[in-house]
This record gives structure tokens, sequence and C-alpha cells, in this order.
């Protein structure tokens, strides 16, 4: 059974740097068949999609937060991580890790494994 | 990218049926096969519900299904429940390779 599950501050001052790992158990980052995928959602508000990172280095983000935003993999820890820069009060949000498969590759589907979520707050 | 379009809300009585929207355009849910939908308690995760417009992941309920006409997905569920009081989520593919997720429906078991 595959599970994800996010770490990191759950605080960050604003103009600074939201880091956040999510660690993969029972599968690997390193499998081919798989994006991984970053998405929050604000207090009360929809879902929306960051971006998601293929294991060879290659990704796609959301238009919205492309300059401000970087997935990679860490294949020592069997996890990746997301960098937002320039944080404002905005990107307060519960942040989602998640697997990302299909049946249509490489078109990607649908995301099947969610980690728990971790609330991250920006304020100084 | 914009968030695809669902109601706000929609309700109904245990035992009844109800469908939620998705509407977008032929950039994404018109464009491709790849809708899902997600259903989610109050602080809890996602739950993957449909994939592929009307494949059901292991385990979930036949209850829920899942169909397409033009830029706009469907999801229904049968036999409403109790349980089935939730928010709800349809995603897309888009012609970007970008994924894009609806506005979100609150669900509400009268």
């Amino acid at each position: 059974q595959v599970q994800l599950q996010e770490s990191g501050p759950g605080l960050v001052k604003p103009s600074e740097t939201l880091s956040l790992t999510c660690t993969v158990s029972g599968g690997s980052v390193s499998s081919g068949s798989y994006y991984w995928s970053w998405i929050r959602q604000s207090p009360g508000k929809a879902l929306e999609w960051i971006g998601y990172m293929y294991y060879t280095g290659s990704s796609n983000y959301n238009p919205s937060l492309k300059s401000r935003v970087t997935i990679s993999v860490d294949r020592s820890e069997n996890g990746f991580s997301l960098k937002l820069t320039s944080v404002t009060t905005a990107d307060t949000a519960v942040y989602y890790c998640a697997r990302a498969d299909s049946s249509s590759w490489p078109l990607v589907g649908y995301f099947d494994y969610w980690g728990q979520g971790t609330l991250v707050t920006v304020s100084s | 990218q914009s968030a695809l379009t669902q109601p706000a809300s929609v309700s109904g009585s245990p035992g009844q049926s109800i469908t939620i929207s998705c509407t977008g355009t032929s950039s994404d849910v018109g464009g491709y096969n790849c809708v899902s939908w997600y259903q989610q308690h109050p602080g809890k995760a996602p739950k993957l519900m449909i994939y592929d417009v009307n494949l059901w992941p292991s385990g979930v309920s036949n209850r829920f299904s899942g169909s397409k006409s033009g830029s706009t997905a469907s999801l229904t569920i049968s036999g409403l429940q109790a349980e089935d009081e939730a928010d709800y989520y349809c995603s897309s593919y888009t012609s970007s390779g970008t994924q894009v997720f609806g506005t979100g429906t609150k669900v509400t078991v009268l």
C-alpha cells in the first residue's frame, strides 16, 4: 500500500520561501509509471493544483504559480519536495502531496494516493 | 487556467439520486477522457472516486458513476446515503499538460 506523508514548517513569514517534503512509502519515486504532485487548499476554498514532476526531473506547473514554484525529487529519501518563493498570506493553505497515475500515458489522468495534508500559515 | 465550473451545492434525500456537473472547455474536459472525481470529508484528504470519466478505483462503491458529454462531465450518486455528505471535486487534464480542478460541490443529505 502506497503512503505519502508531508512534512515541513507550519509557519512561514511573508516574502520567505515555503519548503515542504513528501516522503513516499510502499513505492518508489523513481518508478517510471507515475508523476508526483503537490496540491493545495486554502481555508474554505477549492483544491488548487500546484504542479507535478516525473522522476527524470521533468515538471509542469500551474501557470499562476510557475514563477515561484519548484518541485524536485529526492531519490535518497524516496520523496519529493516543494519550494514556493516570496510567499504572501494568500499562500496560507493545507498542502497535499499526491501520486498521479494515468491510463493514457503520458497524459496525466488522476490522483490515486494522497498524503494527509499539512497546514502552512503565512504570517509575520 | 480557469477552474472547472461546478454547482456550489446539491442536496437529496436518502435513497435518491443526485448529479453533479463539471463544465470546462474543449481544452480540458472536452478534449480528453482524463476526468476524475474526488470526495472530501471535512478535515480529510480527498479520495479518488472516479477516473477516466467513468471508471471505478478498487473499493469504491458502484453507486457512484461518471459520464461526459462535450465539455461537461457529470458524477451521479445513486441510492444516496448519509455518508455521501461531503465536498466533491472534478479534475481534468488540459492541453497545456497541466491539471485543473473544479470549484467544488457540497453535497447535503437531507
